[in-house]
């Protein structure tokens, strides 16, 4: 059974960093491509970042180059969010999801953890 | 970036009674690549469909996918109970991949 468990999410005032880590298994994580995908309170979803499988294709969402940095680690089977500057505007509830290829291009997410909760506010 | 309109914003129907929910795009979605997940209150969500039309693994067959280009459209064939939730229309045919704000299946 596949699953995603996400962890390290918490209350930080803005300007401050979190670290978002995804832990998966049931599955060969080597193989596919992993993503964040976020949901503001009350709101829709929005795509975040990417992976692929080997780490050599990421992409990010406009709002968030160059304050959030994704990675992988294959010997622990887990996926990272790296984020700093945060702002208010990053509140949300963050998924770590798994694409059914191992490209980060073009994906859809077939599995979904249950979510970490990011709020930033001073 | 390809921007994802979904109508209506509720839909309220019977169990047992036909859904069809609208997701229309600002430009033509590459190779149909439309996807619609389910979310229900406190839940992740759950794909639903791929490539606009094929069903995910254990997806009931009451839940249809169908459409091309600009237009797409999700189908319940008879609402179960456990249908009433929000969903969700994807593009991931262009970068970067976007969702449409979503059409909330609401009890009568």
């Amino acid at each position: 059974e596949v699953q995603l468990v996400e962890s390290g999410g918490g209350l930080v005032q803005p300007g401050r960093s979190l670290r978002l880590s995804c832990a998966a298994s049931g599955f060969t994580f080597d193989d596919y491509a992993m993503h964040w995908v976020r949901q503001a309170p009350g709101k829709g979803l929005e795509w975040v970042s990417g992976i692929s499988w080997n780490s050599g294709s990421i992409g990010y969402t406009d709002s968030v180059k160059g304050r959030f940095t994704i990675s992988r680690d294959s010997a622990k089977n887990s996926l990272y969010l790296q984020m700093n500057s945060l702002r208010a505007e990053d509140t949300a509830l963050y998924y770590c999801a798994k694409a059914p290829t191992y490209s980060s291009n073009l994906p859809y997410f077939d599995y979904w953890g249950q979510g970490s909760l990011v709020t930033v506010s001073s | 970036e390809i921007v994802l309109t979904q109508s209506p914003g509720t839909l309220s129907l019977s169990p047992g009674e036909r859904a069809t929910l609208s997701c229309r795009a600002s430009q033509s979605v590459s190779s149909s690549y439309l996807a619609w997940y389910q979310q229900k209150p406190g839940q992740a969500p759950r794909l639903l469909i791929y490539g606009a039309s094929s069903r995910a693994t254990g997806i009931p067959d009451r839940f249809s996918g169908s459409g091309s280009g600009t237009d797409f459209t999700l189908t319940i064939s008879r609402l179960e109970p456990e249908d009433f939730a929000v969903y969700y229309c994807q593009q991931y045919g262009s970068s970067p991949n976007t969702f449409g704000g979503g059409t909330k299946v609401e009890i009568k």
